[in-house]
C-alpha cells in the first residue's frame, strides 16, 4: 500500500478553537480523500470526502483544504468542542470506494 | 444512511480455537466489503478485499488460511480466524462499499487467551 502520512499524532485544544490536522500522500493515482472520525471502541466514520478537482470543501463545522501540487490535504474543525475529542484519520484511495490506504491518526483533545 | 453492523462486539477465545465475525450491510447491497485490523493506538491497516460471489483479495503479508473470508451474500461477509492465538487479538473492522464510500462497522474486539 502506498503511504499516507498523517500530523500530528496528538493534539490539544481549548473549547472554540480550530485543530488542524495535516495529511501528505505520495501517489498521484489517489483521487478520493475521505476523513473518519473514529472514538474509542467504534469503528470509523465518515465525516468529509474531497476529490483533488477541488481545492476546499466544508460540511458543517468541517473543512477539508486540498492542495494538489503539494499532494497534501487537511482538516480544519471550527468552533471545536468537547464533543469532537476522538481520533482522527485520513485517507486515501484511486477510484472512490475502493481499498483505502489510511494515515497513522492524530489523538484529539478539546479541552472545556 | 448506510448502516453496516458486526456480530460480536467482543469475543474471547481459548488458543487454538476459530472464531467467525460477521459483517452485515442492513440497508443497502454491497458486492465489495473490505476487512481492516487495528492494533490500540494505531491505524487501520487492509487485511482483505471481498467480493461476493468470488474469492477474497488478501493484502501482502496477510495468512488466507488464517483468515477466511466468505462473501456469499450481498449484504454479507465473514472472517474466520482460525486456529487463533494471542498475537491475532486486535479489533478487527469490517466496511462495505456503497457507490463510491466505505461505511464501517462498529468493529469486534478480539481477545485470545
Amino acid at each position: 500500500q502506498q503511504q499516507v502520512k498523517q500530523s500530528p499524532q496528538s493534539l490539544i485544544v481549548q473549547k472554540g478553537g480550530i485543530p488542524i490536522i495535516n495529511c501528505a500522500y505520495e501517489n498521484t493515482a489517489f483521487d478520493y480523500f475521505p476523513w473518519y472520525q473514529q472514538f474509542p471502541g467504534k469503528g470509523p466514520a465518515l465525516l468529509i470526502a474531497i476529490r483533488p478537482d477541488v481545492s476546499e470543501k466544508k460540511e458543517g463545522r468541517f473543512t477539508i483544504s486540498f492542495n494538489k501540487s503539494a499532494k497534501q490535504f487537511s482538516l480544519h474543525i471550527m468552533d471545536s468542542q468537547p464533543g469532537d475529542s476522538a481520533t482522527y484519520f485520513c485517507a486515501a484511495s484511486y477510484n472512490a470506494g475502493n481499498m483505502l490506504t489510511f494515515g497513522g491518526g492524530t489523538r484529539l483533545m478539546v479541552k472545556p | 444512511g448506510a448502516v453496516v453492523s458486526q456480530h460480536p462486539s467482543r469475543v474471547i477465545c481459548k488458543s487454538g480455537t476459530s472464531v467467525k465475525i460477521e459483517c452485515r450491510s442492513l440497508d443497502f447491497q454491497a458486492t465489495t466489503m473490505f476487512w481492516y485490523r487495528q492494533f490500540p493506538k494505531q491505524s487501520l491497516m487492509l487485511m482483505a478485499t471481498s467480493n461476493e460471489g468470488s474469492k477474497a483479495t488478501y493484502e501482502q503479508g496477510v495468512e488466507k488460511d488464517k483468515f477466511l473470508i466468505n462473501h456469499a451474500s450481498l449484504t454479507l461477509s465473514t472472517l474466520t480466524v482460525t486456529s487463533a492465538h494471542p498475537e491475532d487479538s486486535s479489533f478487527y473492522i469490517c466496511s462495505a462499499r456503497r457507490e463510491d464510500t466505505q461505511y464501517f462497522g462498529p468493529g469486534t474486539r478480539l481477545t485470545v487467551l
